[in-house]
């Protein structure tokens, strides 16, 4: 089955600096991939998703980049904010078995110090 | 207002003791799934729902079961609770069950198990 690893689980940065995440996944056959936010105490919300078919893919400061070849996808976080500290987790899903499994990396913290 | 929901939102019992926890969705949403939010371990699906009746285990079912007699309900049983499923539980739903729908998560439920 699917395997995604996430680094690194934690990730101190200034406010203002660039932020990024990282996730590999084991299954080729894999071909939507998440990203969802956690804030403390919330709920997981997504804020960007990629399909396999498209490399790059932006929305307003946050990016996340695809690299099927090496199994890799990338958070991009540019500019960041104080309200950008939470819990990021990737996930992967094969979307060819006719079922939503998602499954999720470990999660990384990350904290934007103003 | 389109949510999903889950009661109790904490809970502490004792080992042995059965108990439920409910998830409700108004949406319509065809796919449910369990996830159990552990340190360190992200995200990890217990049970899914593809549609009424429709129920398969994911990744760690071990001691859960789950129904799904109605489309907007879908109940996650501990029959006979022990400590190590003391644990942070997210109930979450999508439209349909391929084509990369996003999953909308519940509030989630803080059990501890004594």
């Amino acid at each position: 089955g699917e395997n995604v690893e996430q680094h690194p689980s934690t990730l101190s940065v200034q406010e203002g600096d660039s932020a990024v995440i990282k996730c590999t996944y084991s299954d080729s056959a894999s071909n939507y991939f998440p990203w969802y936010k956690q804030e403390l105490g919330k709920r997981p919300q997504l804020i960007i998703d990629i399909r396999s078919n498209v490399g790059e893919k932006k929305d307003q400061r946050i990016a996340v980049t695809l690299n099927k070849t090496a199994k890799h996808f990338s958070l991009h976080i540019t500019e960041t904010q104080p309200e950008d500290s939470a819990v990021y987790f990737c996930a992967a899903r094969d979307l060819n078995t006719g079922f939503q499994k998602l499954v999720f990396g470990t999660g990384t913290r990350l904290l934007v110090s103003p | 207002e389109a949510q999903v929901t889950q009661n109790p939102r904490y809970l502490i019992t004792v080992t042995g003791k059965k108990l439920t926890v409910t998830c409700s969705q108004n949406m319509n949403h065809e796919y449910m799934s369990w996830y159990r939010q552990d340190p360190g371990l992200g995200l990890r699906q217990i049970y899914y729902s593809m549609n009424v009746e429709v129920t398969d285990k994911g990744d760690v079912p071990e001691g859960y079961k789950v129904s799904r007699k109605e489309k907007r309900n879908f109940p996650l049983i501990l029959e006979s609770p022990s400590p190590n499923q003391t644990s942070l539980y997210f109930c979450a739903s999508s439209l349909s069950t391929g084509g990369g729908d996003t999953q909308y998560f519940g509030p989630g439920t803080r059990l501890t198990v004594l």
